[in-house]
C-alpha cells in the first residue's frame, strides 16, 4: 500500500463548479497537509497546506484534514481554466520533514 | 518572494556522459535543498536532502555514487548525474527551504528535463 493514495483522474468539470479533490495516507504521523499544484513541464507551487485536523480557507481554496480518517480534501469554489493542473497532496511528519507525493490529480476546467 | 530558479531548464546528453544541475535560492537563504526525480505521468520521487555544509542523505535506492550532491552555500545546491544512461532521462526538480520562510513549506525549482541519447 503507498503511503499517499490520490485518484490520478482525470477530472473534467465546466467552469464555475466546485471541484473536490481527495487524497488518502497510511502513515498517523503526518502531521503538516500539503497541497501543491503543478502545471505541465513545470515545477510544484505551493497553494496551502494545514497543520492536524481542521479547514483553512484562502480564496477560492479550501483545505480539510480529518486525521481519525486519514483523509485530506482540497476544494476549489468558482473552477476557472487556469485552475486546469496537476495537483498534489504532499504530507510531511515534521515542519522540517521530506515530503510524501500523492500521484497527483490532473484537472480541466472547461471554459 | 521565496523563488527558486534551476538551470538548466532542459538538456540533452550523450550515454556515458555527465551532466550538472544547478539549483538556486533567488531571495532567501536555502538551509535545506531536497532533489526529485519525476516520470511521465507520475509523482514525484525524492532523491535526497542535503543541508548546506553536510553531505546529502540519500532516500534507499538512489545511488549516491551516480547522483552526486553539492550544497557549498545558502543559495545554490548541484545534482551532478555521472555516466547517464537512457534510464535516467526524467524530470529533475529541486526545492528549498529557508530560515526565514515558515517550517513546513518548501518552494520548487522549475525543473531540468533530461533526456539521455
Amino acid at each position: 500500500q503507498k503511503e499517499v493514495e490520490q485518484d490520478p483522474g482525470p477530472l473534467s468539470v465546466p467552469e464555475g463548479a466546485i471541484v473536490s479533490l481527495n487524497c488518502t495516507y497510511s502513515n498517523s504521523a503526518f502531521q503538516y497537509f500539503m497541497w501543491y499544484r503543478q502545471y505541465s513541464r513545470k515545477g510544484p507551487e505551493l497553494l496551502m497546506y494545514t497543520y492536524s485536523s481542521g479547514n483553512k480557507e484562502d480564496g477560492r481554496f479550501t483545505a480539510q484534514v480529518d486525521k481519525s480518517s486519514k483523509y485530506i480534501s482540497l476544494f476549489i469554489r468558482d473552477s476557472q481554466p487556469s485552475d486546469s493542473a496537476t495537483y498534489l497532496c504532499a504530507p510531511s511528519q515534521g515542519s522540517g520533514d521530506k515530503l510524501t507525493f500523492g500521484t497527483g490529480t490532473r484537472l480541466a476546467v472547461r471554459p | 518572494g521565496a523563488v527558486v530558479s534551476q538551470h538548466p531548464s532542459w538538456v540533452i546528453c550523450k550515454s556515458g556522459t555527465s551532466v550538472k544541475i544547478e539549483c538556486r535560492s533567488l531571495d532567501f537563504q536555502a538551509t535545506t535543498m531536497f532533489w526529485y526525480r519525476q516520470f511521465p505521468k507520475q509523482s514525484l520521487m525524492l532523491m535526497a536532502t542535503s543541508n548546506e555544509g553536510s553531505k546529502a542523505t540519500y532516500e534507499q535506492g538512489v545511488e549516491k555514487d551516480k547522483f552526486l550532491i553539492n550544497h557549498a552555500s545558502l543559495t545554490l545546491s548541484t545534482l551532478t548525474v555521472t555516466s547517464a544512461h537512457p534510464e535516467d532521462s526524467s524530470f529533475y526538480i529541486c526545492s528549498a527551504r529557508g530560515m526565514e520562510t515558515v517550517q513546513a513549506e518548501q518552494y520548487f525549482g522549475p525543473g531540468t528535463r533530461l533526456t539521455v541519447t
